[in-house]
Order: structure tokens, then sequence, then C-alpha cells
């Protein structure tokens, strides 16, 4: 089973408007954290969100926030006020083990392609 | 430059050679991290490095592969008598620290073709 799965291979938006990018993944571990990069064509990797599994809180940084529903094993990204320059790829990431320390490994998804329209 | 730095940028090789991909993380980061990324993609982990040790090289795919670090900064993946598969590109990593909810610096990348 994959362990990171987005479903939208492409997403469009208008400039100005929210968009939703989704994230569903499956783990067993209790630890575990969910991560948000982006990857313009550049191709440079950036990261933009953390959300960890005991966080009480869903995660916001500046326009990004993300939309955890722990019993749904979902992590949507969501991007307020669509802005031209966040065209882009967009990767959901999992890292297991959090707590006990010995997490390294980033899983990722396939990625959702976004477009932000005039 | 702050960032992490890869060279060569874009790299083409023929069916058999062997390649060397370098990484220069960010000063100070003791974690160091290679991954994989084919076209269409998400990347795939390949080696991570805690200062000079591989302590996780679970993802290479055989052992054509092969990365070192020396002295803890500087890392450079090897890979021998390279396959048209091994095309792709290689990205690489730092954090500060090993695991937890550290954050991965990324490089921009080695594209790699193998003709």
């Amino acid at each position: 089973a994959q362990k990171i799965t987005q479903t939208q291979p492409g997403m469009f938006v208008q400039e100005k408007e929210a968009v939703t990018l989704d994230c569903t993944y499956d783990t067993s571990d209790p630890s575990y954290g969910l991560f948000w990069y982006k990857q313009p064509s550049s191709g440079e990797m950036i990261f933009l969100i953390y959300q960890g599994s005991y966080d009480q809180q869903n995660a916001t940084e500046g326009r990004y926030s993300l939309n955890f529903q722990k019993a749904r094993k979902s992590a949507n990204l969501v991007i307020s006020a669509s802005q031209l320059g966040d065209s882009a790829m967009y990767f959901c990431a999992m890292r297991e083990g959090i707590l006990t320390g010995g997490g390294n490994k980033l899983t990722f998804g396939t990625g959702t392609q976004l477009k932000v329209e005039l | 430059g702050a960032g992490v730095s890869q060279t060569p940028s874009n790299k083409v090789t023929e069916k058999g050679k062997y390649v060397e991909l370098r990484c220069d993380p960010i000063s100070g980061h003791t974690a160091l991290y290679w991954y994989r990324q084919s076209l269409g993609q998400g990347p795939e982990f390949l080696i991570y490095f805690q200062g000079t040790g591989a302590a996780d090289d679970s993802g290479l795919p055989n052992d054509r592969f092969f990365a070192v670090r020396p002295e803890g900064s500087v890392s450079t993946l090897k890979i021998q008598r390279t396959e048209r598969g091994d095309s792709a590109v290689y990205l690489c990593a730092s954090s500060t620290s090993s695991g937890g909810t550290g954050e991965l610096f990324f490089g921009e990348g080695s594209r790699l073709t193998v003709l």
C-alpha cells in the first residue's frame, strides 16, 4: 500500500482564491510527522509546513494551513489568497518514528501540479 | 551561498560509465540525505548520513550505488556501470539533526541522463 497518496495530479485555481491539495497517509506508527514541500520549475524542494501526529492544533504558516484529520489519516494543504508564484509542484511527505528519534526518511507522494491563473 | 549546493547540475553520460555527484550541505548541518526523483514521481530516499557515517543506506537500489562523506560535510554519490534506468534527478538535503521534526533543506539537484 502507498504510504502517501496524492490523488490530484493537477489543479487549477484563480489568483486570490483558496485551494486545497489533498493528501492521505498510511502508517501504524503512533508518532509521525507530515510535511508539505513546494517544488518550482527550478527543482529545489522548499519546505512549507509541518504537522506532528500529537499536535493538538492544525499547523499554520502564513498563507499555508494544514487541515489535519487524524482519524481519516488526511493532511490536506490549504493555500489561501493564491498568487501566480504559487504555481509549482506540491509534495506531501511523512516521517515515521518522530518521538523515538529514529525517523530520518521522508516518504513522498507523487505530487500535485498547481497552476494559478489570472 | 548559504544553501545546499549540488554539482554538476546536469550530467549526460553513456551506459556503463562511472558517475560522481557532489553535495555541499549547509554549514553546520550534521545530517545529510540523498534522494532520487524520477520523472513524474516524488523523491525516493537513497541514503542518510549522520556525521561521517552512513546511518541508513536501505534505499540504495543495488551495489552499483555508493556514497561517502569522509569529513562529515561534503558528500559524493557514486554510481558505477550506469544504466539507462539510473536517469533521474538526484537531490541532496541537509538538516541540523537526525530525525525528529527538523526540516530538510534541499539543493536544486543533479540531473543525470544515461544514454
